[in-house]
């Protein structure tokens, strides 16, 4: 079957970094993306990787690892902002979005 | 109005009540999708449009059924739902398949309750 499994909670403090792991098997692969949900709002695309190394885009990394199955989304200097569900899902080889459950991320000051 | 939005926010409903969840997009996107946010558990993908035609339909009962009317308008019709159907219903809309499937945009949600 297909899953993917990433924590369910974590907490950090604000100005430190913060690594959220993410691990998937799906039927075939076509990316890992990256997305952000806050509280009763809409998830937004964060990051998309396709191929092994770590993509940058400013305070938030991804990286893919795809002979392990395995991502991680680093941020950086958190900010209270920056408290939010952080969903990770697989592409699988229909083209669909295999979803984990998501990372609730606790900023405290 | 730009992105993808829905259509009531919030919506009680009884199980014999019939009611319809609408989503509009203005992003110029091809394909549209409906998906089940269950608290601490994964979204799960309904159904998938892409040019008004359906591609998927991932076993949802007969109760949930969709509706396409063009690129930019979906529609999820509701009858005789249980308590279980409780839940936040996404929709969502990407650039056509297959390409830029995992890119998805999505609306505010609708907040369904079943009583």
């Amino acid at each position: 079957g297909q899953n993917i499994d990433q924590p369910t909670e974590m907490t950090a403090t604000e100005g430190a970094i913060v690594q959220i792991n993410c691990t998937y098997q799906t039927s075939g692969f076509n990316g890992l993306f990256w997305y952000q949900q806050h509280a009763g709002e809409a998830p937004t695309f964060l990051s998309y990787n396709v191929l092994d190394g770590l993509e940058e885009k400013g305070r938030f990394s991804s990286f893919l690892s795809r002979s392990k199955g395995y991502s991680y989304l680093l941020l950086k200097e958190l900010q209270m902002k920056d408290s939010a569900s952080y969903l990770c899902a697989a592409l699988d080889s229909n083209y669909q979005l295999i979803w984990g459950a998501g990372t609730k991320l606790i900023i405290k000051p | 109005e730009t992105g993808v939005t829905q259509t009531p926010r919030h919506l009680v409903m009884g199980m014999t009540n019939k009611k319809s969840l609408k989503c509009e997009q203005h992003l110029g996107h091809n394909a549209m999708y409906w998906y089940k946010q269950s608290a601490k558990k994964p979204l799960e993908l309904m159904f998938v449009y892409n040019f008004k035609e359906q591609t998927e339909n991932n076993s949802v009962p007969s109760r949930f059924s969709p509706e396409c009317p063009n690129s930019s308008h979906l529609f999820l019709h509701l009858h005789t739902l249980q308590p279980e159907d409780s839940a936040l219903y996404l929709c969502a809309s990407s650039q056509d398949l297959p390409d830029r499937a995992g890119e998805a945009f999505f609306g505010q949600g609708t907040r369904l309750t079943v009583v």
